[in-house]
This record gives structure tokens, sequence and C-alpha cells, in this order.
């Protein structure tokens, strides 16, 4: 199958610092990349699409200034956190899709737990 | 907007047991995916289903795609203690695209 790497596992920060997490896929093209947020027990909710190419789509309620994401090439995106705050903490993940056809399976990364202190 | 409902949010189920899960769209999907996540793991996809009464089976695993397309069942048999961890699906959003609506999940604990 499909892999998709993430990195960093886990950061631990100051708060006001700027965090950056990577999202590659390592053996296929991906022109669109997901990222999520998920809370302790919660479900995976979704932040934004990261387009190759061109801006990210974010979705309602999610500060584009605060979460910014560069998808600079068919493999990798970039999710980073700006100024971070310790309610930022919370578990990153991305995840990746060989096509934008509505049956495309998506592969995760690993996940990023952030903890700002 | 588009809403995917699960339930029950826990299941516990003794090693050994039969349980099933539901999952329910407040729209039509053009195909349900499941995916399966362990305790500090990463989801991990593992059926799709396209057709409107679709039935399809992984071992002990058997999913089932409404008639409307607009609920789906995980029904797990004899369950193993592998069998632990939080059980998604997720449908398309919209017509277009692959953007994908989770549901709350079902997390599922074993007891042995």
């Amino acid at each position: 199958g499909a892999v998709v790497s993430q990195h960093p596992s886990r950061v631990i920060c100051k708060s006001g610092t700027s965090v950056k997490i990577e999202c590659r896929s390592l053996d296929f093209q991906a022109t669109t990349m997901f990222w999520y947020r998920q809370f302790p027990k919660q479900s995976l909710m979704l932040m934004a699409t990261s387009n190759e190419g061109s801006k990210a789509t974010y979705e309602q309620g999610v500060e584009k200034d605060k979460f910014l994401i560069n998808h600079a090439s068919l493999t990798l995106s970039t999710l980073t956190v700006t100024s971070a705050h310790p309610e930022d903490s919370s578990f990153y993940i991305c995840s990746a899709s060989r096509s934008a056809a509505t049956n495309e399976k998506l592969f995760f990364g690993s996940g990023t737990q952030l903890s700002v202190l | 907007g588009q809403q995917v409902m699960q339930i029950p949010q826990y299941q516990h189920v003794q090693e050994g047991e039969d349980f099933t899960t539901y999952c329910n769209s407040s729209t039509t999907l053009s195909n349900i995916q499941w995916y399966k996540q362990r305790p500090g793991g990463h989801p991990v996809f593992l059926i799709q289903l396209v057709k409107s009464g679709e039935v399809k089976k992984q071992k002990r695993l058997t999913f089932q795609f409404g008639e409307a397309k607009k609920n789906s069942s995980l029904h797990i048999t004899a369950t193993q203690t592998t069998d632990v961890g939080t059980y998604f699906c997720a449908g398309p959003q919209g017509a277009a695209g692959n953007k994908l609506t989770f549901g709350g999940g079902t997390r599922v604990l074993v007891k042995p």
C-alpha cells in the first residue's frame, strides 16, 4: 500500500513559537492532501485541503493565518502552526490520496502530537 | 451541511462475542469508506462500499451499505483483542472530490 510519512511524530514547544509539520507521500504523487486535528477520543476534524501549486482551502472556523499550509510539490505538504499557544496542543494528522476521485481512499500519516507549554 | 453519525460511541465486548456498529449519513453517498485507528495510531483504510445493498467481508468483519446509500454497518464476529481500536466510517462531501466527512467513530474495547 501507499505510504505517507509525517514528521515530527511528537513536538513540545514554548508558547509563542512556530512549529512546522511535514507530510510526504513516499511512493505516489498526491495532488491533494488533507490536514486534520484530533482531540483525545474524538473524531477527525478536517482543518484544510492542501492543493499542490495553489492556496489551501480552509474549513469554516479554521484560521488560515494561524495554520499556514504549503503544498510546494506533489509529494510534500507542510502545516505550520504559528505563534502556538497551549490551546493549539493536539494531535495533527495528514492524509493523501492518489487522485481527487470521489472513490479514492486516503492514506494517513502517523500523526504529530503537539504540546505547547 | 452533511453529517455522518455513528452509534454506539463506545462498544465494550467480551472476547469471542459478536457486535455491530452503525453509520448514518444525512445525505446519499456515492460510496462509504471504513477506517480503523488503533490506540495511539493513525487511521488505516479498511474497505470501501459503492453499490446499493453491497456486502463485503474481510475475515471476521462484514461491511454492508444500505439500499438507500445513506447508512452502513460493520459487524464483527468472534471479537478478538486485536479488534481493539476506533472504527470510523466516512463519506465524500458532495458529488465531486475526495474530501471525506468522518463519523464520530465507535471505540471498541475488548474484555478478555
